[in-house]
């Protein structure tokens, strides 16, 4: 079936730790994204790549890092930097087009 | 910028009740709108979306919602709730200058009670 995967589903993570939150999606889609879910936020964007090789910040990049080295693949790095990483992580991706996004089943990251 | 705001941030209907879900959004161009619904610890579903064409949109699981340009507002309506329909409702907008990402709204908790 096709779809997008991220794992681990639970994280916990020691402060000062590097982490990083896997994303794989077999739809073939060009455009892939992270978002950051809190409690009463919504879902803000954390960064996104359109292209293999290229990608940009969304509204709350600082603390965080991505990759695309294949079109398949968009891992995300939370970094000691990042202040307060305790939330729900969603990585989606989409086509190049004015089409809606398809989402993985998230990432819950605790800070302990 | 494209953003959209929902109002309340919590809902309660009675199961067999409408449900009214609001949303409007603010852009300078025709926009792409959408709502997804989340259920607890899981991700987003797409329910419907709005590009062109017709205004009133319908999606699954008996929603739909009409874009209506004159009052900037894409609200999602379904006629009776259902038990199942309990979780988090988003309104969704493509973002002007962010590629193809999608910003969304705050959410809308969506209680059913028997």
């Amino acid at each position: 079936d096709g779809g997008i995967t991220q794992s681990p589903k639970y994280l916990f993570r020691k402060e000062g730790q590097n982490v990083t939150l896997s994303c794989e999606q077999n739809l073939n889609h060009d455009a892939m994204y992270w978002y950051r879910q809190d409690p009463g936020q919504g879902l803000r964007l954390i960064y996104y790549s359109q292209i293999v090789n290229d990608f940009q910040k969304g509204d709350i990049a600082e603390g965080y890092s991505v990759s695309r080295e294949k079109k398949e693949s968009f891992p995300l790095t939370v970094t000691s930097a990042q202040k307060n990483p305790t939330a729900f992580y969603l990585c989606a991706s989409s086509t190049t087009g004015n089409t809606e996004a398809f989402f993985g089943q998230g990432t819950r990251l605790t800070v302990v | 910028a494209q953003s959209v705001t929902q109002l309340g941030s919590h809902v309660s209907v009675s199961e067999g009740a409408l449900v009214l879900l609001r949303c409007n959004y603010s852009s300078s161009v025709p926009p792409y709108l959408f709502w997804y619904v989340q259920y607890p610890n899981q991700g987003l579903q797409l329910l419907l979306k709005y590009t062109t064409g017709a205004t009133l949109v319908k999606g699954i699981n008996g929603f739909e919602a009409e874009f209506k340009k004159s009052e900037t507002s894409f609200h999602l309506t379904k006629p009776s709730a259902h038990m199942s329909d309990a979780a988090e409702y988003f309104c969704a907008v493509r973002y002007s200058n962010s590629g193809y990402a999608l910003n969304f709204g705050k959410g809308t908790s969506l209680l059913v009670t028997p």
